[in-house]
């Protein structure tokens, strides 16, 4: 049972807008700051969203990052085949104290 | 290029010992660098980090069996695995974070462990 919580799954049409949830408390996005990784099977992850918000270069702007209380959240517009993969949140969990993930979101372009 | 390079995985008997090590190109160990599994069929778990000042963290799940280290002379990242269990097989990416504000930005393709009698 993860920490941060994430929808195990999410769908949509090329074109259309997901957007993923993570759910937390006090001690962790309500606190610090989220990040978010795409991950690919085989592959390593890579960082998608830093500080709630901001793209590392070379991250499309179709990805966007933000942050509500205890929550964070990731949209994807104009989705993509190439954007099937498994997506997680991380935050700094001051009670642990250390980093955790959330449990994944695997997205599905239909 | 920057590079991390994991080695030292491998099968290994319950209750066993393995050290992993991620040698790191054009990326200095001495950043904060953290160790992360996937399981089987599982989603990513963070493991254990060691902050540039030196202060190390670990998952509960690791807690006083694992030990991070690292030798900023051989620019090399270590994570030392004491009293294996089934539940430790995994792949362990390990992953450095190139900036204070942009967590584990860097990583390595991951080395497996299979603990198995």
């Amino acid at each position: 049972q993860s920490v941060l919580t994430q929808p195990p799954s999410a769908s949509g049409t090329p074109g259309q807008r997901v957007t993923i949830s993570c759910s937390g408390s006090t001690s962790n996005i309500g606190d610090n700051s989220v990040y978010w990784y795409q991950h690919l099977p085989g592959t390593a992850p890579k960082l998608l969203i830093y500080t709630n918000d901001q793209r590392p270069s070379g991250v499309p702007d179709r990805f966007s990052g933000s942050k509500s209380g205890t929550s964070g959240f990731l949209a994807i517009s104009g989705l993509r085949s190439e954007d099937e993969a498994d997506y997680y949140c991380l935050a700094w969990d001051d009670s642990l104290p250390g980093r955790v993930f959330g449990g994944g979101t695997k997205v599905t372009v239909l | 290029e920057v590079q991390l390079v994991e080695s030292g995985g491998g099968l290994i008997q319950p209750g066993g010992s393995l050290r992993l090590s991620c040698a790191a190109s054009e990326f200095s160990v001495s950043s904060t660098m953290s160790w992360v599994r996937q399981a089987p069929g599982k989603g990513l778990e963070w493991v254990s980090l060691v902050f540039s000042r030196g202060s190390t963290y670990y998952a509960d799940s690791v807690e006083g069996r694992f030990t991070i280290s690292r030798d900023n002379s051989k620019n090399t990242l270590y994570l030392q695995m004491n009293s294996l269990r089934a539940e430790d097989t995994a792949v362990y990416f390990c992953a450095g974070d190139s900036s204070g504000n942009r967590p584990m930005d860097v990583w390595g393709q991951g080395t497996t462990v299979t603990v198995s009698s």
